[in-house]
């Protein structure tokens, strides 16, 4: 079973709608940070968040962008209103305690039309 | 700037061969991990280095922070190798030294690795 688990694997969606995705642990995950990968280029950090709360962000999570961990358990990221340039593979990342690497999810596949 | 520099960006090896794929970062990290992203994009995390070597199976990872470089290598490498292997580094922030987490970490562009048999 894999640590991290997220939903949708695809999706796709026209410019303007919101989106949220899904990042699912399997438990004791303390921190939890998004990653997006655009095609060809390389990964980039988007946000860190640690007990609740957004401890660090890149220059790309603007205010189109939030986080939140609603039933303690689901990890999530939302866009508010897409843009093409949205389109990539995000990617959601977990520690877990008394474990030094990270450990990443298969990655969720937006694309904006 | 803070750079992770990869080298090769592309490797075709026979299967058998000794792999070695190296990282090079700009200034000083708390972290560094070696990941490993298959065809379908899933990221797997291989090691997280601070110092040292680590060996898992038949991969290797080491590290030097004076030169501020690691190596990644793979023995006896197999078709199943075939990947994008990617350097990620925490560097530190201002001064303040942070976990080695997953915390804002600057990747690499990735080395395409294919194993023919």
């Amino acid at each position: 079973e894999p640590e991290v688990t997220q939903t949708p694997s695809h999706q796709v969606t026209q410019m303007g709608q919101e989106v949220i995705l899904r990042c699912v642990p399997i438990s004791n995950h303390l921190y939890f940070y998004w990653y997006r990968q655009i095609l060809g280029q390389k990964v980039e950090f988007l946000v860190s968040f640690y007990n609740n709360e957004i401890s660090e962000k890149s220059e790309i999570f603007d205010d189109q962008f939030s986080v939140e961990r609603p039933d303690g358990s689901n990890f999530t990221l939302k866009i508010r209103s897409t843009k093409l340039e949205d389109s990539a593979m995000y990617f959601c990342a977990t520690l877990r305690l008394g474990r030094p690497e990270a450990f990443f999810g298969q990655g969720t596949r937006l694309t904006v039309v | 700037k803070n750079e992770v520099e990869q080298s090769p960006q592309n490797l075709t090896a026979q299967e058998g061969e000794f792999i070695t794929i190296n990282c090079s970062y700009s200034v000083g990290i708390s972290a560094l991990h070696w990941l490993q992203q298959h065809p379908g994009g899933g990221i797997v995390s291989l090691f997280m280095l601070s110092s040292g070597k680590k060996k898992h199976g038949r991969l290797i990872a080491t590290i030097n922070i004076q030169e501020k470089h690691s190596s990644l290598h793979i023995t006896a490498s197999h078709p199943r190798d075939s990947a994008v292997y990617i350097c990620a580094v925490k560097f530190f922030w201002g001064g303040r030294r942070s976990g080695g987490g997953a915390d804002g970490l600057t990747f690499g562009k990735g080395t395409h690795l294919i194993i023919q048999p």
